[in-house]
């Protein structure tokens, strides 16, 4: 079964332009969350998506966003691009069935993005 | 509000030698625990998990078991090896209504040969 996919692997960007990532879960998987990681602020949950509804949201400014389409994949993007977006994306794909209680995520390779 | 807390790095060893990297959380409920590693430029690989008390999760040769009474995690292999180097991160899902793991702050890992 293959995993998750991300794409693009790295991105460059300038400040105050818009960056669009995407994420492709691993098959019948029906939830799919975002998480940034820098440096500084280590691993952090951006948001989830599932049945194409945001189910949960972390606390970014709403200059991040993402949606989620009928057959799972989903998209995260950033607007107004600033420095300290800089960061490792990281996507992660679950079946999304929280009252079952074994839930795990499979995580993508992430994409690079560098603000410039 | 819930968190998990690991022990600084770098931890560096000589192959063969005994690993612990020790994890402790602060939940209000009976989490899920994982532990993910993370090689050079790669995103996070399912290491290990444990669902409930007295579990243990176990994965090419490493082991976790869940500790409630102390609420600890902690991660040991009985013989690293140089290709174990990495960054280490132990995490905690809440059941429920959300679907957010909450992350400690990685260890890495260096074994020398």
């Amino acid at each position: 079964k293959a995993g998750v996919t991300q794409t693009p692997r790295y991105l460059i960007k300038t400040r105050g332009q818009q960056v669009t990532l995407s994420c492709s879960p691993i098959s019948g998987h029906r939830s799919v969350s975002w998480y940034q990681q820098t440096p500084g602020q280590g691993l952090q949950f951006l948001f989830e998506y599932f049945s194409e509804t945001q189910r949960n949201k972390g606390n970014f400014p709403g200059r991040f966003s993402g949606r989620q389409f009928s057959n799972s994949r989903s998209e995260m993007n950033v607007s107004t691009l600033e420095l300290g977006d800089s960061a490792l994306y990281l996507c992660a794909s679950s079946l999304g069935d929280l009252a079952g209680g074994q839930e795990t995520q499979y995580f993508g390779p992430g994409t690079r993005l560098l603000v410039l | 509000g819930d968190s998990v807390t690991q022990m600084e790095g770098p931890v560096t060893l000589s192959e063969e030698a005994f690993l612990t990297i020790n994890c402790t959380y602060t939940a209000t409920g009976y989490p899920s625990l994982f532990w993910y590693v993370q090689y050079p430029g790669e995103g996070l690989q399912l290491l290990l998990k444990a669902t409930k008390a007295d579990d243990k999760g176990s994965n090419k040769g490493f082991e976790a078991t869940y500790r409630k009474e102390t609420t600890s995690f902690h991660l040991e292999k009985g013989s690293v090896q140089v290709s174990d180097s990495a960054v280490y991160f132990c995490a905690l899902l809440y059941g429920g209504a959300t679907n957010k793991l909450i992350f400690g702050t990685g260890t890495l890992l260096a074994v020398q040969p």
